[in-house]
């Protein structure tokens, strides 16, 4: 079993829907938590950074995470086209581990408009 | 500015060749960091560097060897790659390593595409 499970897609919505991503994870170690955007053949793209339970919220962006349930979500409000790409979610400790990031396989995002 | 600058973008190299990746950041950060990813995979850590100090090699083939001139300059020396070690390589930079208690958000660049033939 991986540490970091993410459903790879693709995930196909009409433009001005709601996305909704869901990574679970089993490491209870894991304390923080990140979201990143891939577009095809360049590098990651910090969205969200969150460290708590609870929702956080950035312009379309809304991070979700229950450390309860070991499951964090991202949501995409009013879908745009240039949202598509891969999505990846990423984990880290709480301790000097070389600040070692544990990712989710991705999942690939494509918004029709 | 979040700003994590690669050279070249593109590299085709032949298995007897030597080339270099550079890797470039301004943002003051103290940690720097080498991931390969495969296509439709996430990126996989290679090397981490702390001031200047190689910190994790997570047991990387000698073929690649990575080296931090300043704390702005991470390379990636490469000699005698294999066909599979074609792939995208991203360098990425953090504040620090987190060790005060809390994770440094690892911000990347846009790699270097990687074809060995």
């Amino acid at each position: 079993q991986k540490e970091v499970e993410q459903d790879p897609g693709p995930l196909s919505v009409p433009e001005g829907a709601i996305v909704s991503l869901n990574c679970t994870y089993s490491n209870s170690a894991f304390q923080y938590f990140m979201w990143y955007r891939q577009y095809s053949r360049k590098g990651p793209e910090l969205l969200m950074y969150t460290y708590s339970s609870g929702n956080k919220e950035d312009g379309r962006f809304t991070a979700q995470v229950d450390k309860s349930s070991k499951y964090i979500s991202l949501f995409i409000r009013d879908s745009q086209p240039s949202d598509s790409a891969t999505y990846l979610c990423a984990m880290s400790e709480n301790k000097a581990a070389g600040n070692k990031l544990t990712f989710g396989g991705g999942t690939r995002v494509l918004v029709k408009p | 500015d979040t700003e994590v600058t690669q050279t070249p973008k593109h590299l085709v190299m032949g298995m007897t060749n030597k080339k270099s990746l550079k890797c470039e950041q301004h943002m003051g950060h103290r940690a720097m960091y080498w991931y390969k990813q495969k296509a439709k995979k996430p990126p996989e850590l290679m090397f981490v560097y702390s001031y200047e100090k190689l910190s994790i090699n997570e047991s990387v083939p000698s073929r690649f060897s990575p080296e931090c001139p300043n704390s702005s300059l991470l390379n990636l020396h490469l000699h005698a790659l294999q066909p599979e070690d074609s792939a995208l390589y991203l360098c990425a930079s953090s504040q620090d390593l987190g060790t005060s208690g809390r994770s440094d958000t690892q911000y990347f660049g846009p790699g270097t595409r990687l074809t060995v033939l």
